[in-house]
């Protein structure tokens, strides 16, 4: 079955360290997203791509970067992590985008801590 | 004013009531408009889509879509203590067609 996997699922670093979450989908959609969980915020988009070498920023990129060389990855890097930055990372994915997107769909998430 | 409003709750009704979920938006182009349900410490799950105006129905799930008003609501029938989690409401914005999520509205159905 197509799926959406996340790795690792949970991770220790410590301030200032640089630190890549994958995202890997197995449905060959177009767009791709990550998105951070915090409460009393809900999901805050921090970056989307909707085809190979198409990267855009969210609401709250600041401190992240992403790149896509294919389909099924969009990999997200924290150039030098904060403490701020202590979070759960979710990836979706979906076909296509418009005013009547398809469904995005969800990894299984990644909870971060800095320390 | 937050795109997507919701209230926080929790929301408490007692097992096999109807539980009433509601969110509003400030987009008014927007055009789909998508229920997700989230149990703690789990990914969001979509429950529905509604994209006209009008009643939308799926098991026990009904989406409300008004969009002259701008809110969108959810109905669970027959709720069970299995529906207890945090629904999210999230809308496609107009022009840039990105999902905006509110910040979910926690149910607790009570046995």
């Amino acid at each position: 079955d197509a799926e959406i996997t996340q790795s690792p699922r949970h991770k220790i670093t410590e301030t200032g360290r640089q630190v890549t979450l994958a995202c890997h989908q197995t449905w060959n959609h177009n767009n791709m997203f990550w998105y951070r969980q915090d409460l009393g915020h809900g999901l805050r988009l921090i970056h989307y791509s909707y085809g190979v070498h198409d990267t855009n920023k969210g609401e709250v990129s600041d401190g992240y970067s992403v790149s896509r060389s294919n389909t099924e990855d969009l990999p997200l890097t924290l150039e030098s992590a904060a403490s701020s930055q202590t979070s759960v990372y979710f990836c979706a994915s979906s076909r296509n985008s418009g005013p009547q997107a398809d469904t995005q769909y969800f990894g299984p998430g990644t909870r971060l801590t800095v320390l | 004013q937050k795109e997507v409003e919701q209230n926080s709750g929790p929301l408490s009704v007692p097992e096999g009531a109807i539980a009433s979920l509601n969110c509003t938006y400030s987009d008014r182009g927007s055009q789909s408009f998508f229920w997700y349900r989230q149990y703690s410490g789990k990914s969001p799950e979509l429950i529905m889509f509604i994209y006209s105006n009008g009643d939308k129905e799926d098991g026990r799930f009904t989406a409300q879509l008004n969009k002259a008003s701008q809110y969108v609501s959810l109905l669970i029938r027959d709720s069970q203590p299995s529906d207890s989690a945090t629904y999210l409401c999230a809308v496609i914005t107009s022009g840039t067609y990105k999902y905006i999520f509110g910040t979910g509205t926690r149910l607790k159905v009570l046995a």
